[in-house]
């Protein structure tokens, strides 16, 4: 399966700033079938971007993601207090389908 | 606009097995090209997935799971279920249902408890 490692764990930023998250798989993912989400406490995750770079429905352009080989990136531009939250990324090239564990995005 | 809603017990005692359901609205779940999807996620920690099926039936079941788990269709009441068995504690977590492979629609979720 593939083991997809996030970095940091956690990134302590304040609004207005930038923020770079990083996701990389222990193998190469098939035509970048990549997705980030947003998941806040208590709710479900939100898909943020599919394809590595797409963005879903009703997203901000704040949000942009990106591949290079096996790393891939969700770079949030100007942070916004809404954007701390927990992200994460997951593969659906291959069964089973992973998750990372998960970068922890909080206010400096 | 598209809603989907878990339902079932709370709490499961050890070795029996956890049933949940998820009601679609808003589209029919013989529509399109979707794939309806389970999810987990234990209490604090990050997402797993369970697996899918399609409207005729067709599943895909995470390996780390398959030996317990049914994924099954109901077409006609807009319906999916998760049948897994013998669960333990471990097996307490937020299970998710959602559509699609990478979903944009998710239900809300709901806490199952494998306690005696």
């Amino acid at each position: 399966e593939i083991v997809l490692t996030q970095s940091p764990g956690t990134l302590s930023l304040s609004p207005g700033e930038r923020a770079t998250l990083s996701c990389r798989a222990s193998q190469s993912v098939s035509i970048n079938y990549l997705a980030w989400y947003q998941q806040n406490p208590g709710q479900a995750p939100r898909l943020l971007i599919y394809g590595a770079s797409s963005r879903a429905t009703g997203i901000p352009d704040r949000f942009s993601g990106s591949v290079s080989g096996t790393d891939f990136t969700l770079t949030i531009s100007r942070l916004e207090p809404e954007d701390f939250a927990v992200y994460y990324c997951q593969q659906y090239a291959y069964s089973p389908y992973t998750f990372g564990q998960g970068t922890k995005l909080e206010i400096k | 606009q598209v809603q989907l809603q878990e339902s079932g017990p709370g709490l499961v005692k050890p070795s029996q097995t956890l049933s949940l359901t998820c009601t679609v609205s808003g589209v029919s779940i013989i529509s399109g090209d979707d794939y309806w999807t389970w999810i987990r996620q234990h209490p604090g920690k990050g997402l797993e997935w369970i697996g899918y099926i399609y409207y005729s039936g067709r599943t895909n079941y995470n390996p780390s799971l398959k030996s317990r788990i049914t994924i099954s269709v109901d077409t006609s009441k807009n319906q999916f279920s998760l049948k897994l068995s013998s669960v333990t504690a471990a097996d307490t977590a937020v299970y998710y249902c959602a559509r699609g492979h990478y979903p944009r629609d998710w239900g809300q979720g709901t806490l199952v408890t494998v306690s005696s």
